[in-house]
């Protein structure tokens, strides 16, 4: 099915461990978005791609760090975990940037850091 | 920044029971979309709405377009079991149609059966 796939869908770090969450959408989209989402708080973007070959911070930056591979992939990577990036992480993508015709989500990555 | 408020933040409500939430935000807004998402998953666009007083349905859903531009409300008629989740309001703020959705916090809707 067409959509947003994000990998992994769990994964527990120690404090200090890196990672890369993965994220491919196969709509042939132009921006992508990382946010995360803790419980009573919404939805936080963390950076946003407008386009391929551009990256930009959104409202919670710090500690995270991105890449867009090409048009299709773009990653989200904690170099250094701590307990407070424990979150579940959603990767989006829409045809361009605040499109009125919305996002399009992946079914989220949980992080837990201890 | 520009937030969107919603509420109420949570719902427990008896199976075949209407439910009504809104958002409101102190700035306006030209788009206001209405997202749900169900327990393990991304929020899923339910309704888009894109101007003032329009009033939209999709199934038992029906959403409006505040005539301020600065609320929207979410209806849900003859609730049923599946209808539980968190429903968010999203919009590009600014007045214009560009710029990075902001969400609000979200109502969670639980239904008894």
């Amino acid at each position: 099915n067409a959509g947003v796939t994000q990998t992994p869908k769990f994964q527990v770090l120690k404090t200090g461990q890196s990672m890369t969450l993965q994220c491919a959408q196969d709509m042939n989209h132009n921006s992508m978005y990382w946010y995360r989402q803790d419980p009573g708080m919404g939805l936080r973007l963390i950076y946003y791609s407008a386009s391929e070959g551009t990256t930009d911070k959104g409202e919670v930056p710090n500690g995270y760090n991105v890449s867009r591979l090409n048009k299709r992939e773009f990653s989200l990577r904690l170099e250094s975990a701590a307990p407070s990036q424990t979150s579940v992480y959603f990767c989006a993508s829409s045809e361009m940037i605040g499109t009125a015709f919305g996002y399009t989500f992946g079914s989220g990555t949980r992080l837990t850091v201890v | 920044g520009q937030q969107l408020n919603q509420s109420p933040q949570s719902m427990f409500i008896q199976e075949g029971e209407d439910v009504s939430m809104n958002c409101t935000s102190s700035s306006i807004f030209n788009t206001w979309l209405w997202y749900k998402q169900e327990p393990g998953e991304g929020p899923v666009l339910l309704i888009a709405l894109y101007k003032a007083g329009e009033l939209t349905s999709n199934g038992r859903l029906t959403a409006q377009f505040g005539i301020t531009r600065k609320d929207s409300f979410l209806n849900i008629s003859a609730s049923i079991p599946s209808d539980v989740g968190i429903y968010f309001c999203a919009g590009p703020p600014g007045g214009g149609s560009q710029g990075n959705l902001i969400f609000g916090k979200g109502t969670k809707l639980s239904v008894k059966p």
